[in-house]
This record gives structure tokens, C-alpha cells and sequence, in this order.
């Protein structure tokens, strides 16, 4: 059974630094790796997407990573801003039946603090 | 303009009442979900439909019994609510371009709060 573990749980950093979030599954047969962003109170904003068959992704200050071998991900955040707050979701698309579906971690909840 | 809107966006009730909640997309995809959120904010897959046909169900209980009228929409009706209902409900969309790839959308939400 696929379990998707996100470490740490909770973070907070002053704004400017550079982070790390942690993503690591138990199954390497995925199809695909996403990562959200959930804000307070609202839906969930996919970040990126990377194949199975990919080892990383970019946008703008946000770089993921793929070791699919090692079941594991990173989500890598370049100078935080306070905007950057939000809970950051991991989940990896998997096969069910004759169809796919997500399985999601529990998150990272991030507070970057001016 | 919102891809995949959900109606209402919070629903208090009395626990043994029946609720509808609503969805709808308009990026014209073949595949939509129902997710649960819970306290914890685990988020965990109830239902998906691809082009009207249901084709997971995760061991929901039958008081919960979703409809697709047609592609863009999927409602959740809830039967008899218990207290344990209580949890952020969303729905999302998916287009279906092969192999699992495509990036899935998530409507913005509706908690529902069982007294």
C-alpha cells in the first residue's frame, strides 16, 4: 500500500532563506510526482509535476526533485518571501484498477516571517 | 474565471439531514473527483468519474452517493450526516491525456460542519 510521509510537519524561517521540503513514498511504481499549494481556507494550487521518468522541474523560484528509486521528492524554495506561507502538499499519482489516483501526504505547513 | 467552482462554500447542518454539495468545471475535462479533507487535513479520495461513469469508490459509506448529470458536473449528496461527516470537501478535474500525466485542478472547497 502506497503511504506518502512529508517531513518536517510545521516550518518557519525568517524571510530570505532558502528551504527544503521533504517528500518520501513507499511504492516507487508512480506515474507521476505533484506538488500543491493550500492556503487557509482555500482549494489546492498544483506547483509542479514531474514524470516518473523525470529527475527534476522549475518554476520561477521553485525547484522539485524526483529520486523515484529512492521513493524519494524535495521541494526546494530559493529566497522565501511571506507570500510563500501556505501548507505545501505532496502526492504521487498511482495506478487503481484499470485507472489512476493521488495519494497525498499530510503536508508541510510553512510560515516565512518578515 | 474559476476552472472548478463548488457550491455552497460552507454548509452547517443538523446531524440525520440530507446536504448536497455541487461542482462544476469548465476546462472541459474527462475525469472528476471527490476528496476529503479532514481536521487533520489529510487529504484522501472518495470518488472518481470519468465521462458520467464512476470509477472509484473508496470504500465510502453508501450515505454518500455522488452524480454526474454530465462531464462538467459532479454533485455529492450526503445521506443521514453524522458528526464524523464534518471536514473540507473538494472537488477536482482532470484532463485524460495518457499515461496518468496531466496536473489536476481543485475547486476552492466546502466545509461542511455537522452540530
Amino acid at each position: 500500500k502506497q503511504e506518502v510521509t512529508q517531513i518536517p510537519a510545521a516550518l518557519s524561517v525568517p524571510e530570505g532563506e532558502n528551504l527544503v521540503l521533504n517528500c518520501s513514498f513507499t511504492d516507487s511504481a508512480i506515474y507521476n510526482l505533484q506538488w500543491f499549494r493550500q492556503d487557509p481556507g482555500k482549494g489546492l494550487t498544483s506547483l509542479l509535476l514531474i514524470q516518473s521518468s523525470q529527475r527534476e522541474q522549475t518554476s520561477g523560484r521553485l525547484n522539485a526533485s524526483l529520486d523515484k528509486s529512492s521513493g524519494r521528492s524535495t521541494l526546494y524554495i530559493a529566497a522565501s518571501q511571506p507570500g510563500d506561507s501556505a501548507t505545501y502538499l505532496c502526492a504521487v499519482r498511482i495506478k487503481s484498477g484499470g485507472y489512476n489516483k493521488l495519494i497525498f501526504g499530510a503536508g508541510t505547513r510553512l510560515a516565512v516571517h518578515p | 474565471d474559476t476552472a472548478v467552482s463548488q457550491t455552497p462554500k460552507y454548509l452547517v447542518t443538523q446531524m440525520g439531514n440530507d446536504k448536497s454539495i455541487k461542482c462544476e468545471q469548465n476546462l472541459g475535462h474527462d475525469t472528476m473527483y471527490w476528496y476529503k479533507q479532514d481536521s487533520k487535513k489529510f487529504l484522501k479520495i472518495m470518488f472518481s468519474y470519468n465521462n458520467k461513469e464512476l470509477i472509484i469508490n473508496e470504500t465510502v459509506p453508501n450515505r454518500f452517493s455522488p452524480k454526474s448529470p454530465d462531464k462538467a458536473h459532479l454533485n455529492l449528496h450526503i445521506n443521514s450526516l453524522e458528526l464524523g461527516d464534518s471536514a473540507v470537501y473538494f472537488c477536482a478535474s482532470r484532463g485524460t491525456g495518457g499515461g496518468g500525466t496531466d496536473t489536476q485542478y481543485f475547486g476552492p472547497g466546502t466545509r461542511l460542519t455537522v452540530l
